[in-house]
């Protein structure tokens, strides 16, 4: 079945610095990727929906330039924490599908837990 | 908007069945899902539903829909102790997932 791939699956960095997630579709091309982030014990936020050769669509409230998303190819869609702060820790977990992502094809990845010290 | 909403925790004996319950607010929603999350992991897709479905059935997981309330079950048979996980009941009508806030099932011996 669809795989998608999430690197890394925990980083800690310093406050201040930026951090990339990868999030990879190993056995299909992803028009669409999304990105969530989930905070202890919560549900799934969708934080954007990432287009491949365009930009992103951010949900209402989250800052487009603190977390930039790159689709640049249809297996890879990059999400960059820029100048992370203690309070941008948390888990972030993306999604893809074939095609407009509609139904049933969404994979998740393995999420990444990122803490900012 | 839309709204997805299910208890938060669940406990039941090992063995017997476990029935978590959701409800939503799209009336256009097209697919209903039901995701697994073990600690530190991300969302696995046990099963999912169509909007014109009343019932799947899948080995030991069956989902019930009634469309007319907007309600969506699911029901673990023969609960095992590898269950215990948070259950998110999510709901599609576009290209995005709406998720619930998730129900924790706990499994006691």
């Amino acid at each position: 079945g669809a795989v998608v791939s999430q690197h890394p699956s925990r980083v800690i960095c310093k406050s201040g610095t930026s951090v990339k997630i990868e999030c990879r579709s190993l056995d299909f091309q992803a028009t669409t990727m999304f990105w969530y982030r989930q905070f202890p014990k919560q549900s799934l936020m969708l934080m954007a929906t990432s287009n491949e050769g365009s930009k992103a669509t951010y949900e209402q409230g989250v800052e487009k330039d603190k977390f930039l998303i790159n689709h640049a190819s249809l297996t890879l869609s990059t999400l960059t924490v820029t100048s992370a702060h203690p309070e941008d820790s948390s888990f972030y977990i993306c999604s893809a599908a074939p095609g407009q992502g509609q139904g049933y094809g969404y994979t998740f990845g393995s999420g990444t837990r990122l803490t900012v010290v | 908007g839309e709204d997805v909403e299910q208890s938060l925790f669940l406990s039941v004996r090992e063995g017997d069945s476990s029935v978590i319950n959701c409800t939503y607010t799209d009336s256009s929603s097209t697919y209903l899902y039901w995701y697994k999350q073990e600690p530190g992991a991300g969302l696995q897709l046990l099963t999912y539903i169509f909007s014109n479905m009343d019932m799947k059935q899948d080995q030991r997981l069956t989902v019930l829909l009634n469309k007319k309330d907007k309600h969506l079950s699911l029901r673990i048979a023969d609960t095992q102790t590898g269950d215990s996980a948070i259950y998110f009941c999510a709901e599609s009508s576009s290209s995005k997932i709406i998720f619930g806030s998730g129900t924790r099932l706990s499994i006691r011996p």
